[in-house]
């Protein structure tokens, strides 16, 4: 079976700092890759996606960017990070055929201070 | 540009009644897909309903019921005798294709459900 993993779960970092989080797939291959973004109390908000290795596509201009190294790892990124990065970040994945839901890691917390 | 609308932001109900999420979505394609999330407080969003535009018949899965409605566009969500695991985020969430086999899942800002005890 499909499962994803997201790490870490939670963070805490300075304005300023870099930012590296993680995301792999298990379980099948070539899949549509998603990282979305929870502010206190907002709705998700579709931050990049990827339909292959090295093809990244941004929704919104902003502070990060994304990577697909591997065709099952996804990773977001900042140089350096500013107060508004707060937030949920949760990374998904869906099939590359058919209709058919996103499924979810379990996020990652990530504080700016 | 597609959109999904949850008016509803904050609904609290006492458990053992019922409740209705509303959902009111946008788009310009005739063939897309609706979901419905759930957030416990744990964070993860599980996956609960799939319904695609063709399909306009309401499903039931125990205490849950969708009714889709294309003449309204709107997707709700129906708990029924609600209890206190009830209590998460919800969102409806609608795909909007990209490329073949590709789509985006653009969502609503879900509906808090608090049910007490």
């Amino acid at each position: 079976s499909q499962t994803i993993h997201q790490w870490p779960a939670t963070l805490v970092q300075p304005v300023g700092s870099p930012l590296s989080l993680e995301c792999t797939v298990e379980g099948t291959s070539n899949p549509n890759l998603y990282w979305y973004r929870q502010a206190a109390g907002r709705g998700l908000q579709l931050l990049f996606y990827s339909v292959g290795i090295g093809q990244i596509s941004s929704e919104v201009p902003q502070n990060l960017s994304a990577s697909r190294p591997q065709d099952r790892q996804f990773i977001l990124s900042s140089k350096k990070l500013l107060l508004s990065d707060s937030g949920f970040y949760l990374c998904a994945w869906s099939p590359r055929a058919g209709w058919t839901e996103a499924f979810f890691g379990q996020g990652t917390r990530l504080t700016v201070v | 540009a597609q959109k999904v609308t949850q008016a509803q932001t904050e609904i609290s109900v006492v458990e053992k009644e019922d409740v209705t999420l509303d959902c009111v979505y946008e788009t310009r394609d005739t063939t897309y897909y609706l979901f419905w999330y759930k957030q416990p407080p744990s964070g993860e969003l599980v996956f609960l309903i799939r319904r695609n535009s063709f399909d306009e018949q309401n499903e039931i899965s125990g205490r849950y019921s969708w009714n889709f409605q294309k003449s309204t566009s709107s997707f709700n969500f129906t708990i029924t005798a609600s209890q206190v695991v009830d209590s998460a985020v919800y969102f409806c969430a609608l795909s909007e294709p990209i490329t073949s086999g590709t789509y985006k899942y653009i969502f609503g800002t879900g509906t808090r459900l608090k049910v007490l005890a």
